[in-house]
């Protein structure tokens, strides 16, 4: 069974800090179908990333994706108060429990 | 606006059925493969099905294959799952989305609450 790991469960940073959420696959993903998600508590998710480093529509640019294999990390460059949420990786459809990143 | 809006969610009793529907509005519906996904309370995304954009190619996960059908009315600009003999842990929120190339979802829902309990 295909399963991906997100890594930590909870993240707790400050507002201008750097996050790295990690995803890590069961299996290595021989395509690049990776993809990151947003959600904020009550609202739906948001793509954030996909085909493992393509911005969406209207996202900003502190926000980028990386990796390969088995690996891959969500990374935002600085974090800004509307960027605590919890987030959740795919590879197709399996997803990721998601890692929530609270303010410290 | 593009906009997709979930409906029929509610309380039904174990073994009970529902059908939840999704109005597609400010995209070409009837061009777009659609996605159910799910989430349980405090958990994380569960993807359910897909279907093609006219309706001959549908896919399920194991857990609700046999019981839970898609189907859509591109005629409407609608989504539609049937969800039949359920169970309590089928309890959650069901998202319709766009499903588009790379395998992703970037149209979504707001959701609908489904509750089995006796």
């Amino acid at each position: 069974e295909f399963v991906l790991m997100q890594s930590p469960g909870t993240l707790s940073l400050s507002p201008g800090e750097k996050a790295t959420l990690s995803c890590r696959a069961s299996q290595s993903v021989t395509n690049n179908y990776f993809a990151w998600y947003q959600q904020k508590p009550g609202q739906a998710p948001r793509l954030l990333i996909y085909a493992v480093s393509t911005r969406a529509t209207g996202i900003p640019d502190r926000f980028s994706g990386s990796g390969s294999g088995t690996d891959f990390t969500l990374t935002i460059s600085r974090l800004e108060p509307e960027d605590f949420a919890v987030y959740h990786c795919q590879f197709r459809g399996t997803f990721g429990g998601g890692t929530k990143v609270e303010i410290k | 606006e593009v906009q997709l809006v979930e409906s029929g969610g509610g309380l039904v009793q174990p073994g009970g059925s529902l059908r939840l529907s999704c109005a597609a509005s400010g995209f070409s519906f009837s061009s777009s493969w659609m996605t159910w996904v799910r989430q349980a309370p405090g958990k994380g995304l569960e993807w359910m099905v897909n279907i093609n954009p006219d309706g001959s190619e549908k896919y399920y996960v194991a857990s609700v294959k046999g019981r839970f059908t898609i189907s859509r009315d591109n005629a409407k600009n609608s989504l539609y799952l049937q969800m039949n003999s359920l169970r309590a842990e089928d309890t959650a929120v069901y998202y319709c989305a766009r499903h588009i190339g790379y395998e992703v979802c970037d149209i979504w829902g707001q959701g609908t609450m489904v509750t089995v309990s006796p």
